[in-house]
């Protein structure tokens, strides 16, 4: 079946730093492609999408790009802050109608000053 | 900016008990989800339902668990018997057309004693 994985967290940075958060997919078709981010103590947001192949989806200065050659949608920052502490999940959707998002595992990120 | 809303934001309840968990969808969104997190772990999907019938479930929503939409606003979630497992966050989730963005409401955490 369909899957996300997502790289081990914890990530650790200092503020400024590069962020790369890497994620992988398995999916038959051509799924659409989230990534959710979820701060302390609440619930989930979608951070960005891309719903097609060699789409960049970006928001509040992330951005991740669908590459089907090699099944990724890896997230990356150029200069964190500390309030990007939290975890982001990436998912998947199969594009049928009323399937679930498929999340993967989630990786929380630190940031210090 | 309309929101998924949900209530209550936390239930106690003793093992073997009923519950019902609330959320209010985007009003003019069709589809309508359910997710739950175990402290620490990955989202789950359990349900989705279009056109007042399931579409979509998990292997996690067994007999146990319910969905109904009783009028044109709510959306809830049944837990006929409730077991310590049941402890989670709750996501309610829904969207526009299928394989669209799924937008998340803040969560009900139910502890199960």
């Amino acid at each position: 079946g369909d899957s996300v994985t997502q790289m081990e967290g914890p990530v650790t940075l200092s503020e400024e730093a590069f962020l790369t958060i890497n994620c992988t997919y398995t999916a038959t078709g051509y799924p659409s492609l989230f990534w959710y981010v979820q701060y302390p103590g609440e619930g989930l947001q979608l951070l960005l999408k891309a719903t097609k192949a060699d789409d960049k989806g970006s928001n509040k200065g992330f951005e991740a790009t669908y590459r089907k050659e090699t099944t990724s949608f890896h997230l990356e920052k150029g200069s964190v802050q500390v309030s990007d502490s939290a975890v982001y999940f990436c998912a998947l959707n199969s594009n049928q109608a009323g399937t679930a998002l498929i999340f993967g595992k989630g990786t929380t990120l630190s940031v210090s000053s | 900016e309309p929101e998924v809303t949900q209530t209550p934001s936390h239930q106690v309840t003793q093992m073997g008990q009923e519950v019902i968990l609330r959320c209010v969808p985007i009003s003019n969104h069709l589809y309508f989800y359910w997710y739950r997190q175990i402290l620490g772990q990955k989202v789950e999907f359990l349900v989705s339902f279009y056109n007042n019938e399931i579409s979509e479930k998990s292997e996690i929503f067994d007999d146990q668990f319910s969905v109904e939409r009783p009028d044109g606003s709510n959306f809830t979630l049944k837990i006929r018997s409730t077991k310590l497992e049941d402890s989670a966050m709750y996501f309610c989730a829904s969207s526009e057309t299928s394989g669209d963005e799924q937008f998340f409401g803040p969560g009900t955490r139910l502890t199960v004693l």
